[in-house]
């Protein structure tokens, strides 16, 4: 069965910093990548979605992730943080097998602390 | 534009009692749609998913159902709670056709059997 798994359950940073979170899964085909984000009291958002071509997609405020196919990961990534970046994020994964169709496993989430 | 509606936003229920929650989505046709457990440090787990009228797959077994009377009304229920039903319930829409289509989440509701 397919997993994904997130690197780190908390991360701790200072406003301006970089932020990089680490997801990897573990199926051999063809996968389709989301980061999701979470911001206190909300509902979950898609952050950003890579389907196919260039592995390096772009998503809203600032953030992108990296597919590397033969590491397995879809890490996500932003230059500098802000303080309204703190939130819970979630990488997902859909595996194109025959029956994992539209459904998506989820890492265990990272929550991201951004302080002034 | 779509949009999801989740209800109650938060549950207080005592062990053995049963369940109701339910979810619609407006301005699409026959989405695909899921209920998906939320707890802390573990991420999201699917429990059920539907692709159309009485089309009910479970993906682990437990002690919920899920039926979708509607095409647009997805409901979750128990006919008696456990203590370990207690978690955060989200429910879910995407469009009917691709593996690449991102999920669309209600605001979920806040479960505590007690």
């Amino acid at each position: 069965a397919q997993s994904v798994s997130q690197h780190n359950h908390h991360v701790i940073l200072s406003e301006a910093a970089s932020l990089e979170l680490g997801c990897n899964y573990s199926y051999g085909g063809t996968v389709n990548l989301f980061w999701y984000v979470q911001y206190p009291g909300q509902h979950l958002q898609l952050l950003l979605k890579y389907f196919s071509g260039d592995p390096l997609v772009k998503g809203i405020k600032g953030f992108e992730a990296e597919f590397i196919k033969s590491k397995f990961s879809f890490n996500l990534r932003k230059p500098s943080v802000q303080w309204s970046d703190t939130a819970e994020y979630f990488c997902a994964v859909n595996a194109e097998t025959t029956d994992s169709w539209g459904k998506l496993q989820f890492g265990a989430g990272t929550q991201v602390v951004v302080t002034p | 534009s779509q949009t999801i509606h989740q209800w109650p936003a938060t549950l207080v229920q005592p062990v053995g009692s049963p369940l109701s929650l339910e979810c619609t989505v407006e301005g699409t046709s026959n989405p695909n749609l899921y209920w998906y457990r939320q707890a802390a440090g573990r991420g999201l787990q699917l429990l059920f998913y539907s692709i159309g009228i009485d089309q009910i797959s479970s993906e682990v077994p437990q002690n919920l159902s899920a039926s979708r009377p509607q095409d647009r009304q997805f409901i979750l229920s128990s006919k008696k709670l456990l203590l370990s039903d207690s978690g955060f319930y989200l429910c879910a829409w995407s469009p009917p056709a691709g593996y690449n289509s991102p999920l669309h989440f209600g605001n979920g509701t806040r479960l505590t059997v007690t």
